[in-house]
Parts: structure tokens; C-alpha cells; sequence
């Protein structure tokens, strides 16, 4: 089974702030890996597939990048909507969800 | 508009079982991969199963094997997932979703509790 480890589980941040999550995989993956967000009470919403290819209608400051075992999600420039809990998944075989990176107001 | 709705969930005992289901509107559900997707406290969000396009192959999560039954019904636009033997570590909100690159759409999700 492919394992999936998302850090930091916190992160505390400012509106504005730069922000990065880190996903590995404990095998190559190669770029099959998706990042959602989830709000309370809400289901997920993808917001990138294929490592770095945007969803539609998702703003341009959150970009992904990696391949093989390592990822990142970075969130240009914070803003009040994106507070929220972050998921990585692969999904080269079956799907696995990482433990999620709550991103919380500092 | 696609649109995603679980039924059936609620609480049942130890041992006991469920079925749930999904009615798909919006896109050409017989020409999708289904998933069931699961979300608790404690381990987050775990793929549990899926289903191919027409049926003929279905894959699971170790722990649910022999215990789910993951179905579909092209015709009524809809999914299914038989839960038997339930435990307690099943206790999660369950969501359909169609598959793809990723999951974008899913279901407003339905509360399985398993507890005597």
C-alpha cells in the first residue's frame, strides 16, 4: 500500500503569508497526486490534479508542484477563504489520502 | 448540473448491516467510475472502494474486504455500497464520488454510526 504523509498537521499563518505543504509518498507516484480543500460540514473540493494542473475555477495564487515521492501545495499570498483543511491523495494505485495539514489564523 | 445524493445511512449495532446509496444526475453516469469515500475524526478521509463503468470490476480497501459490497444500477443512475458486519470503526460520513484525475465532484455526504 502507498502511504501518504502531509506536513506540517498545523500551520499557523497571516493573511498574505506565503504558505507551503509538503506531501511524500512512500513510493513513486509519479505526478498522479490531487490537493483538496475542505471546509467544516463540507465535502472536499479539488483544487489541483496532476500535481500542478489547476481545477477550473480555482484562483491562480494556490500552485503545486513535485513528482515522484515529493509535493508541495503553495498558497501565493493567504486570503480569509482559505483557511481550511488541506488533503493530498495519489491515486497511481488505488487512492490514499494524506493525514491532512489544518491551516489555522495566527 | 452534476449532482450527487447519499442515502441510507443512520445507526446500527455491532454486527448489524447497511446499505447506502447514490443517485447520480447531471453527466453520463454509465460512463463514469464510481468511488465510495469515507471521513472520520481520527483517520481522516479513506477511499473505500470503486466500481468500473459497467460493473465488471470493483476494488476495496483491505480493511472493508469481504465485509462491502460496492454495486451499481446504470439504468437508475445509481451506486450502491451493502455494509455488513459493520464495526465500529466503520463510524464515519460516507461520500460518493466520481472518479477521474482526483475527485471533483462528490456528494453531500451520509453519517454511518455503528454503536450498541
Amino acid at each position: 500500500d502507498i502511504q501518504m504523509t502531509q506536513s506540517p498537521s498545523t500551520l499557523s499563518a497571516s493573511v498574505g503569508d506565503r504558505v507551503t505543504i509538503t506531501c511524500r509518498a512512500s513510493q513513486n507516484i509519479r505526478s498522479l497526486l490531487a490537493w483538496y480543500q475542505q471546509k467544516p460540514g463540507k465535502a472536499p473540493k479539488l483544487l489541483i490534479s496532476g500535481a500542478s494542473r489547476l481545477e477550473s475555477g480555482v484562483p491562480s495564487r494556490f500552485s503545486g508542484s513535485g513528482s515522484g515521492t515529493e509535493f508541495t501545495l503553495t498558497i501565493g499570498s493567504l486570503q480569509p477563504d482559505d483557511f481550511a483543511t488541506y488533503y493530498c491523495q495519489q491515486y497511481n494505485h488505488f487512492k490514499t489520502f494524506g493525514q491532512g495539514t489544518k491551516v489555522e489564523i495566527k | 448540473e452534476v449532482q450527487l445524493v447519499e442515502s441510507g445511512g443512520g445507526l446500527v449495532q455491532p454486527g448489524g448491516s447497511l446499505r447506502l446509496s447514490c443517485a447520480a444526475s447531471g453527466f453520463t453516469f454509465s460512463g463514469s467510475w464510481m468511488s465510495w469515500v469515507r471521513q472520520t475524526p481520527g483517520k481522516g478521509l479513506e477511499w473505500v472502494a470503486n466500481i468500473k463503468k459497467d460493473g465488471s470490476e470493483k476494488y476495496y480497501v483491505d480493511s472493508v474486504k469481504g465485509r462491502f459490497t460496492i454495486s451499481r444500477d446504470n439504468a437508475k443512475n445509481s451506486l450502491y455500497l451493502q455494509m455488513d458486519s459493520l464495526r465500529a470503526d466503520d463510524t464515519a460520513v460516507y461520500y460518493c464520488a466520481r472518479d477521474g484525475d482526483g475527485y471533483v465532484y462528490w456528494g453531500q455526504g451520509t453519517l454511518v454510526t455503528v454503536s450498541s
